[in-house]
């Protein structure tokens, strides 16, 4: 089966950091993706993981590890502008070919 | 910024009618998308293409039906809307079959 949790919403304090976390179950994975959605707005991509380990892009990192099916997004030096809904999107394999799964995202809000 | 417009933006509609949603890109992509983006339920993947006349199922199928003659242009047809279908939706195009997604700005659908 496929499943996938992430918390429903984060609050932390400008200049912070902040991680979101997500476990998943998928038929088959291949990578982890991490997509931004402002509201009213459409996702944009922000990271990939294929392998385990941390990749740094900016004040956004995304780690994952495959043994634990888990992956995190970290956020730092938090800026008002990064309020938006996250989702952590798995690469699994569903009829021989790939999809990417979402879930219902995690809603970060930012306060002064 | 990807070249991917949808259109209608926004469209309410009464239940029982058809209607088309058409997602146009620029970027001579292969696969092509539509989701759906309801509250509580994140991203759900409707229809995929991977190429010309070469379309598939996703996971919120049924009701609706797809299209692509052209590369540039993929359709997404409710034949009799229900009022279940009200819901945001997205296209989104990815240049392989494992690469990120880029979505348009979404299609806001009201079936009353």
């Amino acid at each position: 089966g496929q499943s996938l949790e992430q918390p429903s919403e984060v609050t932390a304090v400008e200049g912070a950091i902040v991680q979101i976390n997500c476990t998943y179950q998928t038929s088959g994975f291949y990578g982890l993706s991490w997509y931004q959605q402002h509201d009213g707005g459409a996702p944009t991509f922000l990271s990939y993981n294929a392998l385990d380990g941390l990749e740094e892009t900016g004040r956004f990192s995304s780690f994952l590890s495959r043994s634990d099916s888990y992956g995190y997004l970290l956020l730092q030096e938090l800026q008002m502008k990064d309020s938006a809904s996250y989702f952590c999107a798995p690469r699994g394999a569903m009829d021989s070919s790939y999809k990417l799964i979402f879930g219902s995202g995690t809603r970060l809000l930012v306060r002064p | 910024d990807a070249g991917i417009t949808q259109s209608p933006r926004h469209k309410v509609t009464e239940t029982g009618t058809p209607v088309t949603l058409r997602c146009h890109q620029t970027e001579n992509h292969r696969y092509m998308y539509w989701y759906r983006q309801d509250p509580g339920h994140g991203l759900r993947l409707i229809h995929y293409s991977y190429g010309v006349k070469d379309t598939d199922k996703g996971e919120v199928s049924d009701g609706y039906s797809v299209s692509r003659s052209k590369t540039e242009d993929f359709l997404l047809t409710l034949e009799s809307a229900t009022s279940s279908q009200t819901s945001v939706y997205f296209c989104a195009i990815s240049e392989s079959e494992a690469g990120e997604l880029f979505f348009g700005e979404g299609s806001r659908l009201t079936v009353l």
